[in-house]
Formats: C-alpha cells, sequence, structure tokens
C-alpha cells in the first residue's frame, strides 16, 4: 500500500536560495509531523499539524522556516534563505488519528546547502 | 525539560541477544517507541510501551518501568539485517497535544 512519500528525496541549494519539500502522507492520516535531523542524530522536531491546523511550531529553528497544510494532506515545509547549518535530512511521519497513534515515516530529504 | 539517553553504539554476535536501554526524564510521559532506522532510510516502527512490563513481538521485545523512567529493547537471534540505529522515542503531553522526542539512537553492529 501506498506510505508517507516525500520530495525531492535529495536537494542541494546554494546558500541564500529558498527551498520546498513535499510531503504526501497516508491517505486518510489526520496527523502529520515534521523533523530535522542531523548526521548521526535522532530526529528533532519542528511541527505537527493536526488536519490544516498546525498545532505546534515549537520546534521551527527560525523564523526562515514555515509550514503548511492547507487542506490537511499534503505539507510543504519552507526554508527561506537557507544557510549552511539547514544541511540535515527533512522527514515527513503521518499518524492515523490525534495523539495516541504510531507516527509512519517517508523516506525524508536529504538537504545540502553550500 | 525532556531528556532522553541511550547508548551510542553496541556490537554483539550474530544468534545471539542484545538489550539496548534507554532512559528518560519527561513531565507528561504518555508512552514510549522503539523505531529501527537503516542508514539512508526512514526510521521504521518496532515497538509501544504505555504501561509497565514486557511487550512481545517475535524476536523483539520491548520493556517498560514508568517509576524508574527506564527502558530496553530486546533482540533475540540477532541476524545481520538487525545491523542498525535504535531509536527510543518517548511521547510527552504537552500544551495542545503531544510531543515524540526521540534519543540520539544506539547504533547496533551485528558481526559473523
Amino acid at each position: 500500500g501506498a506510505g508517507v512519500s516525500q520530495s525531492p528525496r535529495y536537494k542541494v541549494a546554494k546558500r541564500g536560495q529558498d527551498v520546498a519539500l513535499r510531503c504526501d502522507p497516508i491517505s486518510g492520516h489526520v496527523s502529520l509531523f515534521w523533523y530535522q535531523q542531523a548526521l548521526g542524530q535522532g530526529p528533532e522536531f519542528l511541527t505537527y499539524f493536526q488536519n490544516e491546523a498546525q498545532l505546534d511550531k515549537s520546534g521551527l529553528p527560525s523564523d526562515r522556516f514555515f509550514a503548511e497544510r492547507p487542506e490537511g494532506s499534503v505539507s510543504t515545509l519552507k526554508i527561506q534563505r537557507t544557510q549552511q547549518e539547514d544541511s540535515a535530512v527533512y522527514l515527513c511521519a503521518s499518524s492515523l488519528l490525534a495523539g495516541v497513534e504510531t507516527q509512519y515515516f517517508g523516506p525524508g530529504t536529504r538537504l545540502l546547502v553550500l | 525539560g525532556q531528556n532522553i539517553d541511550q547508548p551510542t553504539e553496541m556490537t554483539a554476535t550474530e544468534g545471539a541477544i542484545v538489550q539496548i536501554n534507554c532512559t528518560y526524564q519527561t513531565s507528561g510521559f504518555n508512552g514510549l517507541f522503539w523505531y529501527q532506522q537503516h542508514a539512508g532510510e526512514a526510521p521504521t516502527f518496532l515497538s509501544y510501551n504505555v504501561l509497565d512490563g514486557l511487550e512481545e513481538k517475535g524476536r523483539f521485545s520491548s520493556f517498560l518501568s514508568r517509576s524508574k523512567g527506564y527502558s530496553y529493547l530486546l533482540l533475540k537471534e540477532l541476524q545481520m539485517k538487525d545491523s542498525a540505529s535504535y531509536l527510543c522515542a518517548v511521547r510527552d503531553r504537552v500544551t495542545g497535544g503531544f510531543k515524540t522526542i526521540f534519543g540520539a539512537g544506539t547504533r547496533l553492529f551485528v558481526k559473523a
């Protein structure tokens, strides 16, 4: 069956460029999460949506990071004026309901900022 | 605050048993997950504990003690394909919902 998909899988950006990362969650999943994973570390929470509502964005590292999920399905994470420290794997996960459900992860987008 | 500790690396032999420990501190504990992550791939769900005790699922078992803030993942009959990172993650109740906090992961090397 269809899992969580993300695009692009790899992105190379020049410092200062804007990038947009896309996540297609499992159909019907209410909750959607974005994480940032640095090499050799666990995923770090960025933001959480329940349907189209962004309920928690406390993990976004700066105001250069912006996420949306306008119709409650596909989500986009946008990073403006990318910096080298933004280089990481960006993981998207979805879960069926809100709260106590297991999260299913997509393959991630590997972002390299030069 | 929230804190999750797990060993950085472990090595074990094919066919053996290995136990990966995790200790945590959270203010609103609402469950503990173990995920497996192969290099360059997404984390995949292994187990979920919310009550004290042992949950067994095939070759994998997970234990939780909420009073001690402690969990372990037990892998039996190790296979080479079990070489991966194992992530301990705790769901914490926060204002407005829940947040899942991940540990840095334990890299397991299975040798022949």
